[in-house]
Parts: C-alpha cells; structure tokens; sequence
C-alpha cells in the first residue's frame, strides 16, 4: 500500500487560511469516507484533527476543517495561529482492511 | 481520562526479536479495536497492525507480516505486539493508539507517547 501524497510544506502569516491536500487512490481516500487529520507537535503524540473527512472531535476548534473529491482529501486551516505550526498527516483505510497515511505536512507560521 | 502507556522498547540487534505493551486506562477497553503506529526517526507515521475487539481479526502492514504478531488481553487492559526477526529499517518510535469504534475501519483516536525500538548491531 503506497503512501497518501502531500505537499512536504505549506506555510501562512497569522490570520490567513491555508489548505493541504492529500491524493490517494480509488482503494483508499476515493473509496471510503474514512479519512483523517493528525496534528503533531515536535516530541508529541499526534492528535486528531479532523475524522471521516469533515467530522471535528469534540474539543478541536472550528477553524479546522476538511473536505473530499474523489481521491483527494483536503485539509484547511483558519484564522491561523502560531500554536497551528507543527506536522500534519492525513490518512484513510484502505480496500484490504489496513490504513494507510500521507508522508506528512510542515505548516509553518511565518 | 483516556490513557495508554506503552513499554517494551528498547536495543535490540537485527533479526532479534522484542515484545512491545500497552497499557490502557480511562475507557472500556474490550469494546475498541486499536492499532500500533510507528514513526521511524525524523520520518513520517506508518501503519503497523490492527486487533478488532475480542481479537476477532488481525491486520497488518506489508512490512511487518509474518514478522509480528498482535494480541491483546482484555481483562488485564493490555495490548501486545510481538516483534521478530527485526530489521534496521523496523527502528522507530512505536504507538498504541485506540479506535474510535470496534471495527478495524474505526478511526484512530487516541495515542499514547510511544516506545522507542532502535534495531543496531
């Protein structure tokens, strides 16, 4: 199962939006409404951000949110703040029952 | 609180073998699939493996099949992954991360901090 694709970094002032993308395939993001978001800081545990392509977790602020058409899964960020600085990745299960994640984003807040 | 604690990592040579836990508190347990996750220094996270409830099906990576195993006890709260015939390329930082529900498909909610494998001569 390759990897979800995502651009390597994206970057924002404070108050700007940004969106990150994350292509898969029809095995994958094109086939199932199971992708999700993590958030992680550096040394931390990732956190989730967004589940089953726009659900937000209780506790997650409503500047995230995320969207899908065909096989590619987006994520937007905002109203951006130096606390959103930090890695995002993507992921979906996948047509043989595992999950599958995308190589991973650095946002930074400029 | 919903918590999981994983221990187990340490140095290990290729082709030994290690068995990784974790420990989960703060939710009913037998009602949760959960999955190990590892992030390998510097690099982005990659699945591992999956266990739904009672252990009634197990997944696996490519990469690691019919190399670990995966099991869980649920009435000591504990998830397990054994690991064999460890390669370089299997160092990294390991998470145990629940399911939001009881199906392999359930998405990954809660991580706990990770253990670190480093496979070195």
């Amino acid at each position: 199962q390759s990897a979800l694709t995502q651009p390597a970094s994206v970057s924002g002032s404070p108050g700007q939006s940004i969106t990150i993308s994350c292509t898969g395939t029809t095995s994958d993001v094109g086939l199932y409404d199971s992708v999700s978001w993590y958030q992680q800081h550096p040394g931390k545990a990732p956190k989730v951000v967004i589940s089953a392509v726009s659900n937000r977790p209780s506790g997650v602020s409503n500047r995230f949110s995320g969207s899908k058409s065909g096989n590619t899964a987006s994520l937007t960020i905002s109203g951006l703040q130096a606390e959103d600085e930090a890695d995002y990745y993507c992921s979906s299960y996948t047509s043989i029952s595992t999950w599958v994640f995308g190589g991973g984003t650095r946002l930074t807040v400029l | 609180d919903v918590q999981l604690v994983e221990s187990g990592g340490g140095l290990v040579q290729p082709g030994g073998s290690l068995r990784l836990s974790c420990s989960v508190s703060g939710f009913s347990f037998s009602a949760y699939a959960v999955h190990w996750v590892r992030q390998a220094p510097g690099k982005g996270l990659e699945y591992v493996s999956t266990m739904n409830v009672n252990g009634g099906g197990t997944y696996f990576a490519d990469s690691v099949r019919g190399r670990f195993s995966i099991s869980r006890d649920n009435s000591k709260n504990m998830l397990n992954l054994q690991m064999s015939s460890l390669r370089l390329e299997d160092t990294a930082v390991y998470y145990c991360v629940k399911g939001a529900g009881p199906t392999r498909s359930s998405y990954l909610d809660y991580w706990g901090r990770g253990t670190l494998v480093t496979v070195s001569s």
